[in-house]
C-alpha cells in the first residue's frame, strides 16, 4: 500500500459526459500529480500540483481540469468525454515541489470506461 | 524531445532463468532514472531511483544499474511472483517540475 488513495475505483459514463476523479495524497506530501495510461500510449503525465498551485503541464486536453484543495487533496475533472478518453488515471505523490529528485508514489488508480 | 525506450516489449523466462531488462533514454539533462513494478489492474510500484551512470542499487533478485544513455534491470533466479510489467521512467530537469517520462514497458513472465 503506497498511502495514496483514489476513488473511485471504476467508473463508466457515457460520451458528452462530465465526472470527477479524487486523489488524497500521502500523508506530508505536497505535490500531486496526474497520469493517464492508455493501451496504446503508456503512462503520460497531465498536470502537476504542489501545495495548492499549479506547478507543471504536460498534454492535458482543455476538456481536462484539475485542482488541489488546501487539505491537499486532488480532483481530476473530464468534461465533454469521447470514447478515446477510457484510460486508467493514476494519481500520484511526492514530498518536494519539484526543485529536487524525489520519489513519486502512486495510487491503485481509476479505470474511467466511456461508452 | 525527452523520449524512453524500453526492451524486448514481452520476455518469458523458466523459473530460475535469469535475465536484464533493457531501458534507452534520450534526455536534455537527467535528475533521476526510476523503475517501477507494475501488476495488472494496480498502480507503479515503486522499486528504484539511480542518479549518476555508473550507479547500482538491488533488492531482493533484482538489480538496477545505469549508464549514461541506458538502464538495465537485472532479474537473477526469477520466480513467477516476479511476473509483472517492468517501467522504466526518467525525471528530466527544467522548471520547477519532477513530472516522469515513462517508457512502454516490458511485461515479463516467468513460468514455474
Amino acid at each position: 500500500d503506497s498511502g495514496v488513495t483514489q476513488t473511485p475505483k471504476h467508473l463508466i459514463t457515457a460520451t458528452g459526459q462530465r465526472v470527477t476523479l479524487r486523489c488524497s495524497p500521502r500523508s506530508g506530501d505536497l505535490s500531486v500529480y496526474w497520469y493517464q495510461q492508455s493501451l496504446d500510449q503508456g503512462l503520460q503525465f497531465l498536470i502537476q500540483y504542489y501545495n495548492g498551485e499549479e506547478r507543471a503541464k504536460g498534454n492535458i486536453l482543455e476538456r481536462f481540469s484539475a485542482q488541489q484543495f488546501p487539505d491537499l487533496h486532488s480532483e481530476l475533472n473530464l468534461s465533454s468525454l469521447e470514447l478515446g478518453d477510457s484510460a486508467l488515471y493514476f494519481c500520484a505523490s511526492s514530498g518536494g515541489q519539484g526543485f529536487v529528485s524525489d520519489t513519486q508514489y502512486f495510487g491503485p488508480g481509476t479505470r474511467l470506461t466511456v461508452l | 524531445e525527452d523520449q524512453v525506450t524500453q526492451s524486448p516489449e514481452a520476455l518469458r523466462l523458466q523459473e530460475g532463468e535469469s535475465s536484464s531488462l533493457n531501458c534507452s533514454y534520450t534526455v536534455s539533462g537527467l535528475r533521476g532514472l526510476f523503475w517501477y513494478r507494475q501488476d495488472p489492474g494496480k498502480g507503479p510500484e515503486f522499486l528504484f531511483t539511480l542518479y549518476s551512470a555508473g550507479e547500482e542499487k538491488e533488492k531482493e533478485r533484482l538489480k538496477a544499474t545505469l549508464t549514461k544513455k541506458e538502464s538495465f534491470l537485472h532479474i537473477t533466479a526469477p520466480k513467477p511472483e516476479d511476473s509483472a510489467t517492468y517501467l522504466c521512467a526518467v525525471q528530466p530537469y527544467g522548471g520547477a517540475t519532477n513530472k516522469l517520462i515513462f517508457g512502454t514497458g516490458t511485461l515479463l513472465a516467468v513460468q514455474p
